[in-house]
C-alpha cells in the first residue's frame, strides 16, 4: 500500500513553456499532498503543501506564480511550472501522506526530472 | 526555525561493516522523526520514531530516538553494496504538516 505516482517521469522543453507535472496517490485518500525539488547532491527543499480544495501554501522564496499547484481531489496534485527557465531545470518530488489525524508519514512519488533547454 | 543535521555527510565502507548514521534536530515541540532512504529516485521510507528509548527494526536496519538529547541514529549491521543510497533524516512538530529534512548522509558500500 502507500503507493504514489508521478508523471511524467522526465521532461525535457523549451525555454518560456510550461509543464504540468502530475502526482497521484494510488491506493489511498491524501488529504495533503507536498512538493520538492532536489538539486544534484542536495537535500528536498519543500516548495509548497498543497491540502484538498484549499490553496496551496508555499515556503518563502517559493514563486506562487511561477509554480501554480491544484489539488483538486483526495488522490490528484499537479504542478505547473509557467514560462519554464534553464534554472529550473531540476528533480521534482511529491509526496502525500494518510487521510488521516496525526499521520505524517509522507510516501514519496518517483520524482520528475525536468531540463529546460 | 526547525532545523536537522545529519553526520557524517559521506560515509565509505566495505561490504560486511557496520554503520551507524547520526541525525540530530531542534524542532518546536517535536512529533516525530522520519528515517528515508533515497536510491536514484525518490525517498523510500523506513522508520517514523515518536518514542524515546525504543528501538525501531527492520531487518539490517535499526533506529532509536533519544528526546531528551534531540537526536536518532540509524544503524545498518552486515552492509551490502545495495545499502548504498543517501539516507535521510527528518522532523515534524506538532500542528505542522510539513517535514524538515537534513542534509543526507551519502552511504557507499564497496565490495
Amino acid at each position: 500500500g502507500a503507493v504514489v505516482s508521478q508523471h511524467p517521469s522526465w521532461v525535457i522543453c523549451k525555454s518560456g513553456t510550461s509543464v504540468k507535472i502530475e502526482c497521484r496517490s494510488l491506493d489511498f485518500q491524501a488529504t495533503t499532498m507536498f512538493w520538492y525539488r532536489q538539486f544534484p547532491k542536495q537535500s528536498l527543499m519543500l516548495m509548497a503543501t498543497s491540502n484538498e480544495g484549499s490553496k496551496a501554501t508555499y515556503e518563502q522564496g517559493v514563486e506562487k506564480d511561477k509554480f501554480l499547484i491544484n489539488h483538486a481531489s483526495l488522490t490528484l496534485s499537479t504542478l505547473t511550472v509557467t514560462s519554464a527557465h534553464p534554472e529550473d531545470s531540476s528533480f521534482y518530488i511529491c509526496s502525500a501522506s494518510f487521510h488521516r489525524p496525526l499521520q505524517e508519514t509522507q510516501y514519496f512519488g518517483p520524482g520528475t526530472r525536468l531540463l529546460v533547454l | 526555525e526547525d532545523k536537522v543535521v545529519q553526520s557524517p555527510l559521506s560515509l565509505v565502507v566495505h561490504e560486511g561493516d557496520t554503520v551507524t548514521l547520526n541525525c540530530s534536530y531542534e524542532v518546536t515541540n517535536f512529533r516525530s522523526l522520519l528515517w528515508y532512504k533515497q536510491e536514484k529516485k525518490a525517498p523510500t521510507f523506513l522508520f517514523m520514531l515518536t518514542s524515546s528509548g525504543i528501538e525501531k527494526k527492520s531487518g539490517r536496519l535499526s533506529s532509536i530516538l533519544d528526546k531528551k538529547e534531540l537526536f536518532s541514529i540509524l544503524n545498518i549491521t552486515a552492509t551490502q553494496t545495495g545499502d548504498s543510497a543517501i539516507y535521510l533524516c527528518a522532523v515534524v512538530g506538532q500542528g505542522a504538516q510539513k517535514l524538515v529534512f537534513g542534509q543526507g548522509t551519502r552511504l557507499t558500500i564497496n565490495p
